[in-house]
């Protein structure tokens, strides 16, 4: 199993609203990442979690919290998100070590109104 | 920090032409990944490149890392409408950690015109 999932697909959320996002993959990669990717731009890295500890935070706005709850999955909790927070939001993997591929999710589409 | 060039921003071709895509940095680049995006769709790797000199090949699909590792290129030979999408290059981080970070380029978005 070669796969990373997302849910949901879709969200619209409003800026007062708490909601969460969820991937899991189960190729047994112990580094999991958060991005964000705006259209006809490369994705931005938000998070790095290594051996479900945070290793990296780009200087992502609080509003947005990740959580590694074990070695599949990865949550991002959002809150009093911003219209211009509207993304797609990629989950990715990798085996152990930098050289190593990066298995992404099919994203979440997020729209902040 | 380290920035990965990456040219052209749009590409259209006839369905049957070559296309080629191009990444540059002012410093040596350890190494280079090669990703698609489709349409509406998510990166996917298609490719690392870790060696001087380096060449690689996937179908109609060629992959070069230079000679002073700071330059790398894609290319497509006999475009088809299946090709369509965004090709970005990355570097990851040089070893060390357990994880690997990712400099992308900015991307070329292929248009193929049946």
């Amino acid at each position: 199993d070669t796969e990373v999932t997302q849910t949901p697909k879709h969200l619209v959320m409003g800026m007062t609203n708490k909601k969460s996002l969820k991937c899991e993959q189960h190729m047994g990669h112990r580094a999991m990442y958060w991005y964000k990717q705006k259209a006809k731009k490369p994705p931005e890295l938000m998070f790095v979690y290594s051996y479900e500890k945070l290793s990296i935070n780009e200087s992502v706005p609080s509003r947005f919290s990740p959580e590694c709850p074990n070695s599949s999955l990865l949550n991002l909790h959002l809150h009093a998100l911003q219209p211009e927070d509207s993304a797609l939001y990629l989950c990715a993997s990798s085996q152990y070590g930098s050289l190593h591929e990066q298995y992404f999710g099919p994203g979440t589409r997020l729209t902040v109104t | 920090g380290q920035q990965v060039m990456q040219i052209p921003q749009y590409q259209h071709v006839q369905e049957g032409e070559d296309f080629t895509t191009y990444c540059n940095s002012s410093t040596t680049l350890s190494n280079i990944q090669w990703y698609k995006q489709r349409p509406g769709g998510h990166p996917v790797f298609l490719i690392q490149l870790v060696k001087s000199g380096e060449v690689k090949k996937q179908k109609r699909l060629t992959f070069q890392f230079g000679e002073a590792k700071k330059n790398s290129s894609l290319h497509i030979t006999a475009t088809q409408t299946t090709d369509v999408g965004t090709y970005f290059c990355a570097e990851a981080n040089a070893g060390g950690t357990s994880y690997g970070k990712l400099t992308f380029g900015q991307g070329t978005i292929l248009t193929v015109h049946p």
